[in-house]
């Protein structure tokens, strides 16, 4: 089975330009989840999709960061416009909507200089 | 308000030296528990977790981690640590209630030395 999958795998932006991240969940899964690793610090939640509705968007820094899922398959986070503290991992996972089965993609590096 | 703390930032050992990685969590209500790994440029993998039941959990590649509830600690360990075992091992919790999203630790960068 083909895992979660998040692109582009690195990105470099200038302060004030805007940023598309996208992943792809596991097909079938119901949820997906997005994370954020600012260098030096934990993995923090930002917000959970279930199917194409916002579950809790309680993580979402402000009102720059923009996610969607549209058609509840492959979401997007939208970075506008982007400043130098959003510089971090971005990581997506997807979970069936029922068991366990937490996945994660391998991140997107995003540096804003 | 819920939180996970991991003790060690930073270990280094020696291979075939034992291993155990700190873990706390603060979290009201029921708290599923568990370890994820991250190896050199790969994704998240998980290594074992905790719902319920025997709380000493064992996972994947010769990892446990036992769940003590009198002192919220779920400490990963190892026996013999390999050099491929070099990695970055987070420790992450969920209410068993909730939509799962998961809270993390700092996470602690593991560097087995040949």
């Amino acid at each position: 089975e083909a895992g979660v999958t998040q692109f582009p795998s690195h990105s470099v932006i200038e302060k004030g330009q805007t940023v598309t991240l996208r992943c792809d969940p596991i097909s079938g899964h119901d949820n997906l989840y997005w994370y954020r690793r600012v260098m030096g610090k934990e993995i923090k939640f930002l917000l959970h999709f279930v199917k194409e509705s916002k579950q809790d968007e309680s993580g979402m820094p402000n009102n720059r960061f923009l996610a969607e899922r549209t058609g509840g398959t492959y979401s997007t986070l939208k970075v506008q416009p982007a400043e130098l503290e959003d510089s971090g991992v971005y990581f997506c996972a997807s979970s069936p909507s029922s068991g366990y089965g937490y996945t994660f993609g391998s991140g997107t590096r995003l540096t804003v200089v | 308000a819920q939180s996970v703390s991991q003790h060690n930032h930073h270990v280094i050992l020696s291979e075939a030296a034992s291993l155990e990685l700190g873990c706390n969590y603060s979290y009201g209500g029921t708290v599923n528990l568990f370890w994820y790994v991250q190896y050199p440029g790969q994704h998240l993998q998980l290594l074992l977790k905790y719902f319920s039941g025997d709380p000493l959990v064992k996972g994947i590649k010769g990892f446990e981690a036992e769940f003590i509830k009198s002192k919220f600690s779920f400490n990963l360990r190892k026996p013999s640590v390999q050099w491929s075992d070099t990695a970055e091992y987070f420790c992450a919790a969920h209410g068993s209630s909730n939509t799962g999203k998961l809270i993390f630790g700092q996470g602690t960068t593991l560097q087995v030395k040949p």
